[in-house]
């Protein structure tokens, strides 16, 4: 079974700062896809970035960047120039083959200004 | 840009009532998902549905719950007879269509606040 592990449960950065949030995981699977989803306090789940286990370059989308290093299995998620609006519940989450999202235990990220 | 959308926002039901939480999921989209979200806690899988039949279902999903596709567009939750501990968000999702890459992409919906009291 696979399995999402996220051991930042909390963490708060200034505004403008540079973050990372750390994201490990575990499987025997070789082809899957990995993902980081928002949740902001209207609880929506809005997709940041995902990551195809079999390409080797990092996804990257505007300020939102991973590192992805698949023999460790860890899936972290840099935040560049963070702002205000970047405050949430952030999840990571593990698919495999069209079938359910496996989401860590979640990192509550805070932007102070 | 498409979504999906899920109704009510909120639903407040008493323990022992039947519930339907409905989803539209986007219109080109084969996998359909839902998941729930207790307070405070992650967000669990539920059941998947895909080809008219359920894919895959979860240790939650006993038999209160089922889900149905009754049109072309609409995708349902249904819990017979909610308990105090149904209480949760509960999200639909939708992926699909096996093109570009994007089967495994799952788009979340706002989700329904369900209340059982």
């Amino acid at each position: 079974a696979q399995t999402v592990t996220q051991s930042q449960p909390e963490m708060s950065v200034q505004e403008a700062e540079t973050v990372t949030l750390s994201c490990t995981y575990d499987t025997s699977e070789n082809n899957y896809y990995l993902f980081w989803y928002k949740q902001p306090p209207s609880r929506q789940m809005i997709l940041v970035i995902r990551q195809e286990a079999y390409k080797q370059q990092n996804a990257t989308e505007n300020r939102f960047s991973v590192n992805f290093q698949k023999a460790a299995k860890s899936f972290s998620l840099k935040i560049s120039d963070s702002q205000l609006g970047d405050t949430a519940m952030y999840f990571c989450a593990f698919e495999w083959g069209a079938q359910k999202l496996v989401f860590g235990q979640g990192t509550r990220l805070t932007i102070n200004p | 840009e498409p979504e999906v959308t899920q109704t009510p926002s909120h639903q407040v039901t008493q323990m022992g009532q039947e519930v339907i939480l409905r989803c539209v999921p986007i219109s080109n989209h084969l996998y359909f998902y839902w998941y729930r979200q207790i307070l405070g806690q992650k967000v669990e899988f539920l059941v998947s549905f895909y080809n008219n039949e359920i894919s895959e279902k979860s240790e939650i999903f006993d038999d209160q719950f089922s889900v149905e596709r009754p049109d072309g567009s609409n995708f349902t939750l249904k819990i017979r007879s909610t308990k105090l501990e149904d209480s949760a968000m509960y999200f639909c999702a939708s992926s699909g269509p096996p093109v570009a890459g994007d089967k495994d992409t799952q788009y979340f919906g706002p989700g329904t606040r369900l209340t059982v009291l």
